[in-house]
């Protein structure tokens, strides 16, 4: 089946540095995006999202970045801090399962690990 | 206020015996799921209520069933637990479509 899956599992950065995570899928219907963020022991708790006709979306410190021409998807954090430490899903969805529901597939994570 | 609020946080069981989980979103969101997240972090979904209807049912064993009292509370009730169905379990509830999931803080299942 089609799914969404990351280039690398951990990623390592100094304080200050800006990180870069990435997230291939391979959905050609995929046309909207979140990433999420999830620290130990709680839940993801949603940082940005994006649809398909845009190609960059900004946050507080968070810039996504959308590639459909070949179905890559980044979430860029500026100025990183070690609370950003924690895992990162990427999640698609195309499909829209019946009134108010939709389902998310989710990516397989990438650790961030911020050195002090 | 907790948005999704999940009970209990941590379930230690033996083999063969029945447990339930609760959810409860205080969102005023229409639609809720769960999801299982495996030893590697993968987050996978297993059931969708929209209104008290069940949406979406992914090939989940039927040992576990899903029951919604009120489009509020979600809750999981699993029969004849395998040490396989060790796994943090998720709450998760939306508004409109393509809204963005809130999640729960986690269920961790352990079976022994």
């Amino acid at each position: 089946g089609e799914s969404v899956g990351l280039h690398l599992p951990t990623l390592s950065v100094q304080e200050g540095d800006n990180s870069i995570i990435n997230c291939a899928y391979s959905n050609s219907a995929s046309d909207y995006f979140i990433w999420y963020k999830q620290e130990s022991g709680k839940g993801p708790q949603f940082i940005i999202d994006i649809r398909s006709n845009m190609d960059k979306r900004q946050g507080q410190r968070v810039t996504v970045l959308l590639n459909k021409t070949v179905k890559h998807l980044s979430l860029q954090i500026a100025a990183t801090q070690p609370g950003d430490s924690a895992v990162y899903f990427c999640a698609e969805t195309a499909t829209y399962s019946g009134a108010g529901s939709y389902q998310l597939t989710f990516g397989k994570g990438t650790k961030l690990s911020v050195i002090p | 206020d907790t948005a999704v609020s999940q009970t209990p946080k941590y379930l230690v069981t033996q083999m063969g015996n029945d447990k339930s989980i609760k959810c409860e979103q205080n969102l005023g969101h229409d639609t809720m799921y769960w999801y299982k997240q495996d030893s590697k972090k993968f987050l996978k979904i297993m059931f969708s209520y929209n209104n008290k209807e069940l949406i979406i049912n992914e090939t989940v064993p039927n040992r576990f069933s899903p029951k919604s009292p009120d489009k509020a509370h979600l809750n999981l009730h699993i029969n004849s637990l395998e040490l396989g169905d060790s796994a943090v379990y998720f709450c998760a509830s939306s508004q409109v479509f393509r809204s963005g999931y809130t999640f729960g803080s986690g269920t961790r299942l352990t079976v022994v």
